[in-house]
């Protein structure tokens, strides 16, 4: 089936570490993106990438790093520096540029920071 | 760049009784128009989308919305909600390089 695979589902980390949430997708997207989601706020950008080696910074990026190394994997690295890292995270992708088209999403990463 | 703003965040309504839930965009060129669903448990899923041409967009599970550009609005409706209808709703804009979502609406259809 064609779509976008997050994992894991859940995970727990201790406080000060670093984790890495993967990304992959068959969808021959070019275009990849992480968001954010926490009660009340909505989805915030945090990276996006319009094409394989090459990313930009989205609206909360701050403590968070990506890397594009292949079209179809797009994982996000949370930092020690990110000050509130618990929360869910989505990824998505859709063809390049984003206009005129939908976004896909995956199923999600619920991050719990301990 | 293109922001959105949803009006309602706490919805609860009686079964069968009718839903529209606002959506408001700001301006930034091309407007691509999105309402997507966030079911318990389940992932994020597009329920309809605006590009262009007939401003009344009818989408999935008897949901529709409306364009109407003098009031940079997109709002969503259904006639008749069911239980199964409880969920999160986002509205969400392309910037033209990311979607760009409201911060949601949290239904709850009550029996």
């Amino acid at each position: 089936d064609g779509g976008i695979t997050q994992s894991p589902k859940y995970l727990f980390r201790k406080e000060g570490q670093n984790v890495t949430l993967s990304c992959e997708q068959n969808l021959n997207h070019d275009a990849m993106y992480w968001y954010r989601q926490d009660p009340g706020q909505g989805l915030r950008l945090i990276y996006y990438s319009q094409i394989v080696n090459d990313f930009q910074k989205g609206d909360i990026a701050e403590g968070y790093s990506v890397s594009r190394e292949k079209k179809e994997s797009f994982p996000l690295t949370v930092t020690s520096a990110q000050k509130n890292p618990t929360a869910f995270y989505l990824c998505a992708s859709s063809i390049s540029p984003p206009v005129n088209t939908e976004a896909f999403f995956g199923q999600g990463t619920r991050l719990t920071v301990v | 760049a293109q922001s959105v703003s949803q009006h309602n965040h706490h919805v609860i309504l009686s079964e069968a009784a009718s839903l529209e839930l606002g959506c408001n965009y700001s301006y930034g060129g091309t407007v691509n128009l999105f309402w997507y669903v966030q079911y318990p448990g389940q992932h994020l899923q597009l329920l309809l989308k605006y590009f262009s041409g007939d401003p009344l967009v009818k989408g999935i599970k008897g949901f529709e919305a409306e364009f109407i550009k003098s009031k940079f609005s997109f709002n969503l409706r259904k006639p008749s909600v069911q239980w199964s209808d409880t969920a999160e709703y986002f509205c969400a804009t392309n910037s033209g390089y990311a979607l760009n979502f409201g911060k949601g609406t949290s239904l709850l259809v009550t029996p």
